[in-house]
């Protein structure tokens, strides 16, 4: 079956604490991967794209990394404004999404 | 300015009875899909659409259906036999080229009563 598994599935950490979200899926036939951030209330916005193997991007305090099972979301000296439900999603023929990490900065 | 439009934001229903929801997209993009979201979980994959008058179930479609007459709408009805409709619904549009990502609409809260 395939499956998109994120953890942890909530992550509280002090302001500056870095620390990484990681994404593991089981789909045959990868046509990209992505990563958004969701806040309450609100639809996904949609930060990254990796299509393949290798791939990074980056974006202010958070990059995106990919290998062939497995996706991480590092987040480097994170603020307060970070705070939101962290979302995965894999496309082969549809696009199917992991549960989300929940991530809280404290100030 | 291109997007996606979901209405309304809020919406109220009797057990039993049918509503419609309504996504549009001004993106151009072929792709569309709907999904629910239950408080703290993901987003669960009701129906998408790659392309005008045809749709294919995703994992939880039972209670759910939709048309696509054209490609700027695909709107979601939740039927009566739903069995648990209050939700958070999401409409999404995306190219269907490899590696091109879905933009969402920001969403429909459905309750029951």
């Amino acid at each position: 079956e395939d499956q998109v598994t994120q953890s942890p599935e909530a992550l509280r950490l002090q302001e500056g604490e870095s620390s990484s979200l990681n994404c593991s899926y089981t789909v045959s036939g990868l046509r990209g991967l992505f990563w958004y951030r969701q806040d309450p209330g609100k639809g996904p916005e949609f930060l990254f794209t990796l299509y393949s193997a290798g791939e990074e991007k980056e974006k202010e305090r958070l990059k995106a990394t990919l290998t062939k099972k497995e996706s991480f979301l590092h987040i480097t000296a994170p603020k307060p404004e970070d705070s939101a439900t962290y979302l995965c999603a894999v496309r082969y023929d549809k696009i199917i999404f992991g549960k989300g990490t929940r991530l809280h900065i404290l100030p | 300015d291109g997007g996606i439009t979901q209405s309304p934001k809020y919406l109220f229903r009797k057990e039993g009875q049918n509503v419609t929801l309504s996504c549009e997209q001004n993106l151009n993009h072929d792709a569309m899909y709907w999904y629910r979201q239950d408080p703290g979980q993901g987003l669960r994959l009701i129906y998408y659409s790659q392309i005008v008058n045809d749709f294919q179930k995703g994992d939880i479609a039972e209670g759910y259906s939709v048309s696509r007459e054209k490609k700027e709408s695909f709107p979601l009805t939740v039927t009566s036999a739903q069995k648990n409709p209050t939700a958070f619904y999401l409409c999404a549009s995306s190219m269907i080229r490899e590696g091109t990502e879905a933009f969402f609409g920001q969403g429909t809260r459905l309750t029951v009563v």
